[in-house]
């Protein structure tokens, strides 16, 4: 069964640090990878996903296969990057999404 | 920017009273969805509705729920007889085509079973 794992519920960094939110995935086929974003008191919304293999705010995130892993990253994080994010999966053609328990980030100025 | 509304944002029922919870999806969206999150835990995706009828559910989703979309617009959660472990944030949200695309989430409805 498909399976996505986030093992750091929080996570703190400080104004201009690198960050790095980890994503591991469990699942047999290719599933299509993407990470979700709610800050505080708004909706969750895309932040981006790995078929676009853009740069969104800053962050990136690179689908490792052979890890199956989807770690996003910020080379220098910002004090508005403070939210919720979760990682999610969905199946090719499928029409649902798996999330992970998510990680709360928190940028210390 | 268009999006999708929930209503209401808070809603308390006794145990055993059933509960509606209703969405405005995003007009030219096609497909639509229910996702509930337990406080503390993950958001889990509930149900799918394309083309009139439901595409996939979780196992979640038994017999004391059903999706309908009355109007053409408006895309309602209904419980039926509503249990304790019930009490959860539900999100609907909708993509323009499959999850696969970008899904639009609304901001939510407590539900508070007591």
């Amino acid at each position: 069964a498909q399976r996505v794992t986030q093992p750091e519920k929080l996570l703190s960094v400080f104004k201009g640090a690198p960050v790095e939110l980890k994503c591991n995935y469990s699942y047999s086929g290719s599933p299509e990878l993407f990470w979700y974003v709610q800050y505080s008191r708004q909706r969750l919304q895309l932040l981006l996903r790995h078929i676009s293999r853009e740069s969104i705010k800053g962050f990136t995130a690179d689908l490792n296969k052979g890890e199956t892993s989807f770690h996003l990253k910020k080379p220098f994080a910002q004090e508005e990057d403070s939210a919720m994010y979760y990682c999610a999966l969905t199946l090719t053609g499928a029409n649902n999404l798996f999330f992970g328990t998510g990680t709360r980030l928190t940028v210390i100025p | 920017e268009p999006e999708v509304t929930q209503t209401p944002s808070h809603q308390v029922t006794q145990m055993g009273q059933e509960v509606i919870l209703r969405c405005v999806p995003i007009s030219n969206h096609l497909y639509f969805y229910w996702y509930r999150q337990i406080l503390g835990q993950k958001v889990e995706f509930l149900v799918s509705f394309y083309n009139n009828e439901i595409s996939e559910k979780s196992e979640i989703f038994d017999d004391q729920f059903s999706v309908e979309r009355p109007d053409g617009s408006n895309f309602t959660l209904k419980i039926r007889s509503t249990k304790l472990e019930d009490s959860a944030m539900y999100f609907c949200a909708s993509s323009e085509v499959h999850a696969n695309t970008e899904a639009f989430f609304g901001q939510g409805t407590r539900l508070t079973v007591v």
